[in-house]
C-alpha cells in the first residue's frame, strides 16, 4: 500500500547533537512538507519541497535543514542551533493537483 | 497568501448535542479544503474534503462539511456528539496554480465531549 513512513517514532536527543527525521513516500507525490506541533499551537511549517533538489523554508526554519536528493525522501535535521527542539514532527505530502494530503504518523523529539 | 481561521481553540459539548466547528479561510483562487482530526500522541486523519462540485461534504463518523463561497466558510458539524469524538481538529486549505501549491492549516480547535 503507498504511504508516508516516518522513523523514528520516538527520539530523545543530547544538548548540541544533531539529529536526523526521515520521512519516505511512495506515492509519487511532488511536494512535501514538515510541521512542528506544540500543544495549543496547531502545525507550524518548517520547510517545503516542490520538486527535487529544490525546497524553500516555512515560518520557523531556523535551527533546521533538509535536503530533497530524491522525489521520495525528505529528512528533516534538527540542528543544535535549534534552541528547543522537543516536538511532534508531522511530515506530509501533496499530489500535484493539491487534492489530496497525507500524513505521517509523526515523530516525538526530546532533548535531554 | 491564503490563511485559515478556526474559531475557538477550544468547543466543549455534551455528549448527543450537535458539534459545530468554525473555519473560515482566505484563498486567491478557488481552494481544496480539508478537515483532519488528531486523537492524542498520533498523526492526523482526513475527515473529508472539498474539492469541487457539491458544497456539502459529508465524511467518515458522521461528520459532514459545507463550503460556503461567499462567507468563505468550511464548517464542520455533527449531529449528535459521542465520546469517540473528542480530539483535535484542524482546518485546512490548499491551493495550486502556475505548477506551484500551498498548504496551509489552522491552529486547530480541541473538542472535549461531556458525559
Amino acid at each position: 500500500d503507498g504511504g508516508i513512513t516516518q522513523s523514528p517514532k520516538y527520539l530523545f536527543r543530547k544538548e548540541g547533537q544533531n539529529v536526523t527525521l526521515s520521512c519516505e513516500q511512495n506515492l509519487n507525490h511532488d511536494a512535501m512538507y514538515w510541521y512542528r506541533q506544540d500543544p495549543g499551537q496547531g502545525l507550524r511549517l518548517i520547510y517545503y519541497s516542490q520538486i527535487v533538489n529544490d525546497f524553500q523554508k516555512g515560518d520557523i526554519a531556523e535551527g533546521y535543514s533538509v535536503s530533497r536528493e530524491k522525489k521520495e525522501s525528505f529528512p528533516l535535521t534538527v540542528t543544535s542551533a535549534q534552541k528547543n527542539p522537543t516536538a511532534f514532527y508531522l511530515c506530509a505530502s501533496v499530489q500535484r493537483d493539491g487534492n489530496t494530503i497525507y500524513f505521517g504518523e509523526g515523530s516525538w523529539l526530546t532533548v535531554v | 497568501a491564503q490563511s485559515v481561521t478556526q474559531l475557538g481553540s477550544h468547543v466543549s459539548v455534551s455528549e448527543g448535542a450537535l458539534v459545530l466547528l468554525r473555519c473560515n479561510y482566505s484563498s486567491s483562487v478557488p481552494p481544496y479544503l480539508f478537515w483532519y482530526v488528531q486523537y492524542p500522541n498520533q498523526g492526523l486523519q482526513l475527515l473529508l474534503k472539498y474539492t469541487t462540485g457539491a458544497t456539502l461534504v459529508k465524511g467518515i463518523n458522521g461528520f459532514e462539511a459545507e463550503f460556503k463561497k461567499s462567507e468563505t466558510s468550511f464548517h464542520l458539524t455533527k449531529p449528535s456528539a459521542h465520546m469517540s469524538d473528542a480530539a483535535e481538529y484542524f482546518c485546512a486549505v490548499s491551493e495550486s496554480g502556475a505548477g506551484s501549491y500551498q498548504l496551509t492549516f489552522g491552529k486547530g480547535t480541541k473538542l472535549s465531549v461531556i458525559p
